[in-house]
């Protein structure tokens, strides 16, 4: 079973609009990263959770985690064409120094 | 320059042909593990290893080897591959700490076809 759902798995917006997507999990986060892909290219690291509440935010990209720890959701303001690329949320759900699981991916298209 | 490298980055072979994907990372991390990624299940976890001489299965462990005799080394082995392994690979590395969360760092992925 897929311990993290991500939502929505595509998302197309017009270029200049806002987005979020979704990291959803039946299990408390311990570690909540959120990771960009170019289509068939490695990963990026964009920002790391860990407590609940917490928010950070990088240039246009603000991700939050919330106050249960079962939830993170990643919200970019104005989007740009730079901003398309799978975002893939991964998370450690076990206390400890345990490997990540991560979600399916979302994949985003911004249009002129 | 922090990194992880991965060698081939594309690797086209046929059904059988033994073969190795190397991985290796100058951060002095502990923690290494290689994943496949294939459209519409996403990543998943292939093997993992905590530290050197110590290896754990993923997800989908069957049909691949690891080995960690080095810290900065963790190569991927498939001793015989299969057509359903034509995946994109990512090796990754973190630093491990206790009961702390640590980013982990990806290598560019390798692209393999089995024909």
């Amino acid at each position: 079973s897929q311990e993290l759902e991500q939502s929505p798995q595509s998302l197309i917006v017009q270029e200049g609009k806002n987005l979020t997507i979704n990291c959803t999990s039946s299990k408390t986060l311990y570690g909540l990263y959120w990771y960009k892909q170019k289509y068939g290219e490695g990963l990026i690291f964009l920002m790391m959770l860990q407590k609940g509440g917490e928010e950070k935010s990088h240039e246009k990209i603000t991700a939050k985690l919330d106050e249960k720890k079962q939830q993170s959701s990643l919200h970019i303001t104005a989007s740009q064409p730079s901003h398309a690329g799978i975002y893939l949320c991964g998370a450690d759900i076990v206390s400890g120094n345990t490997p990540l699981v991560f979600g399916k991916g979302t994949r985003l298209s911004v249009i002129a | 320059e922090a990194q992880v490298t991965q060698n081939p980055r594309y690797l086209i072979t046929v059904t059988g042909k033994k073969l190795t994907v190397t991985c290796s990372q100058n951060m002095n991390h502990e923690y290494m593990s290689w994943y496949r990624q294939d459209p519409g299940l996403g990543l998943r976890q292939i093997y993992y290893s905590m530290n050197v001489e110590v290896t754990d299965k993923g997800d989908v462990p069957e049909g691949y080897k690891v080995s960690r005799k080095e810290k900065r080394n963790f190569p991927l082995i498939l001793e015989s591959p299969s057509p359903n392994q034509t995946s994109l690979y990512f090796c990754a590395s973190s630093l491990i700490g206790t009961g702390s969360s640590y980013e982990q760092y990806f290598g560019p992925g390798t692209r393999l076809t089995v024909t």
